[in-house]
């Protein structure tokens, strides 16, 4: 298994809050990706990374942020959280542009109330 | 923009059981096809891919074959135990999207009974 952690695995929240999401993985793979999951939607593409701080918009940026000051670890926030981002939220990980496969994390589970 | 279908579910078969899943796609460019599969309480694993057209990925017992003229790639099983039970999504990588973007389905709920 690659070596992907997520933290917190758990989290609940109030809206208006600060929160901040951490992915680390331990295989100096170059890009990095946080997807949100919800039913129906399958997982969508929020932000990703492409190596220390060259980081981009993916299909639902809005709302979120995201940090990447060493290669192992790549910062979610969502700077004032509403309700609409309850959510489980993936980071996955892949080596190359040309190498198609995604590894992913075991997710963190947020609630906003 | 690029998109996935997948039929909805939950399927629900008993034990030994042939399955399929459908999955078609629309891509801009020729994309490779993904298959994952998400146990309950954790992430997604790659399950089986394809990279071009009338590839057949195949991986634990599931296969699918990239048909680029129905623009499918259905999964398949011959015989689904009940460990099979999961959520299965098929996403496509395509190679005009700037950093190996995934897109997915919705995903599949697949419950195998006994």
């Amino acid at each position: 298994d690659a070596g992907i952690t997520q933290s917190p695995r758990h989290k609940v929240t109030e809206t208006g809050t600060p929160v901040t999401l951490r992915c680390h993985q331990t295989e100096n793979h170059r890009y990095m990706y946080w997807y949100r999951q919800d039913p129906g939607h399958g997982l969508r593409l929020i932000h990703y990374s492409y190596g220390v701080k060259d980081t981009d918009k993916g299909e639902v940026s809005d709302g979120y942020s995201v940090s990447r000051s060493k290669t192992e670890d790549f910062l979610l926030t969502l700077e004032s959280a509403t309700s609409s981002q309850t959510s489980v939220y993936f980071c996955a990980i892949s080596e190359s542009l040309g190498t198609d496969t995604q590894y992913f994390g075991p997710g963190t589970r947020l609630t906003v109330l | 923009g690029d998109s996935v279908t997948q039929m909805e579910g939950p399927v629900t078969l008993s034990e030994e059981a042939f399955l399929t899943i459908n999955c078609t796609y629309t891509a801009t460019g020729y994309p490779s096809l993904f298959w994952y599969v998400q146990y309950p309480g954790e992430g997604l694993q790659l399950l089986l891919k394809a990279t071009k057209a009338d590839d057949k990925g195949s991986n634990k017992g599931f296969e699918a074959t990239y048909r680029k003229e129905t623009t499918s790639f259905h999964l398949e099983k011959g015989s689904v135990q009940v460990s099979d039970s999961a959520v299965y999504f098929c996403a496509l990588r395509d190679p005009v999207d700037a950093g190996n973007m995934l897109t997915f389905g919705g995903g599949t709920r697949l419950m195998v009974k006994p």
